[in-house]
This record gives structure tokens, sequence and C-alpha cells, in this order.
């Protein structure tokens, strides 16, 4: 199975901070990277797929990248919307699995 | 209007069993391979399983394989999930997901239902 470590698990920061979330896969996986946030009670919503690719309706201060088996989502400039959890997830193979989750508070 | 809404989760004793649907609206549901994932309370998402278009292809995780059954019904546009000797350690909202693209091999999830709670204790 590829794992997904995620980093940091817990994140806290202020609105207009620049946010940086890591998932690093225990193997390549090409692009196939989605990132999802998370609300309270709530189910996920995609953010980014195909590792760089924003969602329809999605702010364009959310972004994607990958360096090998290194990816990174990135909120340019955190809103008060943004606190939440956000979680990646690999969809090259079977099973489909997640990071661990990384929740941001505010500071 | 996409849309998928959860329904059979409740409090059921360890060695029971319960049978979660999902029904579909919104799109041609029997274009879409379709999913169960759970999260345990305070803790990650685990994709459970999947089945594809027409229900002849099922595939599990390895913690649920033997015990739970995946199944559709394209005519009534809606996605089961039979979960047999239930553990504590399948306490978790269940979500049903569908795959985004019908045509693509590799799919994430979306969109995704509300999610229904099912808590196995004595």
């Amino acid at each position: 199975d590829i794992q997904m470590t995620q980093s940091p698990s817990t994140l806290s920061a202020s609105v207009g901070d620049r946010v940086t979330i890591t998932c690093r896969a225990s193997q390549s996986i090409s692009s196939w990277l989605v990132w999802y946030q998370q609300k309270p009670g709530k189910a996920p919503k995609v953010l980014i797929n195909k590792a760089s690719i924003l969602e329809s309706g999605v702010p364009s201060r959310f972004s994607g990248s990958e360096s090998g088996t290194e990816f990174t989502l990135t909120i340019s400039s955190l809103q008060p919307d943004d606190f939440a959890t956000y979680y990646c997830q690999q969809y090259s193979s079977y099973p489909l699995t997640f990071g661990g989750g990384t929740k941001v508070e505010i500071k | 209007e996409v849309q998928l809404v959860e329904s059979g989760g409740g409090l059921v004793q360890p060695g029971g069993s319960l049978r979660l649907s999902c029904a579909a609206s919104g799109f041609i549901f029997s274009s879409h391979w379709m999913h169960w994932v759970r999260q345990a309370p305070g803790k990650g998402l685990v994709w459970v399983s999947r089945i594809n278009r027409d229900g002849t292809t099922t595939t599990y995780a390895d913690s649920v394989k033997g015990r739970f059954a995946i199944s559709r019904d394209n005519a009534k546009n809606a996605l089961y999930l039979q979960m047999n000797s239930l553990r504590v350690e399948d306490t978790a909202v269940y979500y049903c997901a569908r795959d985004r693209h019908p045509t693509s091999v590799n799919n994430w999830f979306d969109p995704w239902g509300q999610g229904t709670l099912v808590t196995v204790s004595s």
C-alpha cells in the first residue's frame, strides 16, 4: 500500500498568513494526488486535483505543487473561511490512501 | 444538482450487522464507479470499498474484507454497504462517494454524501 505522510498535523496561523501543507508519498504516484478541505460535521470538498489543478469555484489563493513524491498545498493569504482540516489523497493505485490530515487553527 | 444521501447508520452491538444505503440523484448513476469511505470520530479518512458501474467488480480494504459487501441497484440509483461481524473499531461516519469521471482510470472522489454514523458498542 502507498503511505501518505502529511505534515504538520496541526498548524496555528493568523488571517493573512501564507500557509504550506506537505504530503509525501512512499512511492511514485505521478501527479495522481488530490487535496480536500473538511469542516467539522461536513463531507470533504475537493480543492485541487492532479496535484496542481484548481477546482472550479475554489479561490485562487489555494495552489498545489509537486516535486517528485512530495506535494504541497499552499494558501497564499489565509482567510477566516479557511480554518478547517486538509487531507491529501493518492489515486494512483488501490487501496486509495489519505494523509493523516492537517488542522489549520486560528492563532 | 448532484447529490448523495446516506442512511441506515445507528447503534449496533459487536458482532451485529447493519446495512447502509446511499441514494444518488442529479447524474447518470450507472455511469460511475462508487465508493464507501469512513472516518472514525476525530480521526482521518479511510477508503473502505468500491464497485464498478454494473456491480460485477468489487474491491475492499483489508480491514473489512470478508465482513462487508458493497452492492448497487442502478434501477433505483442506490448504493449499499452490508456490514456483518461488526467490531468496535468499525465505529465511524460512513460516506458514500462518486468517482469524479466516468471514463478515467485514475479518479478521485467527488461528490461525497453527508455521511451516516455507525456506532458499534455493547
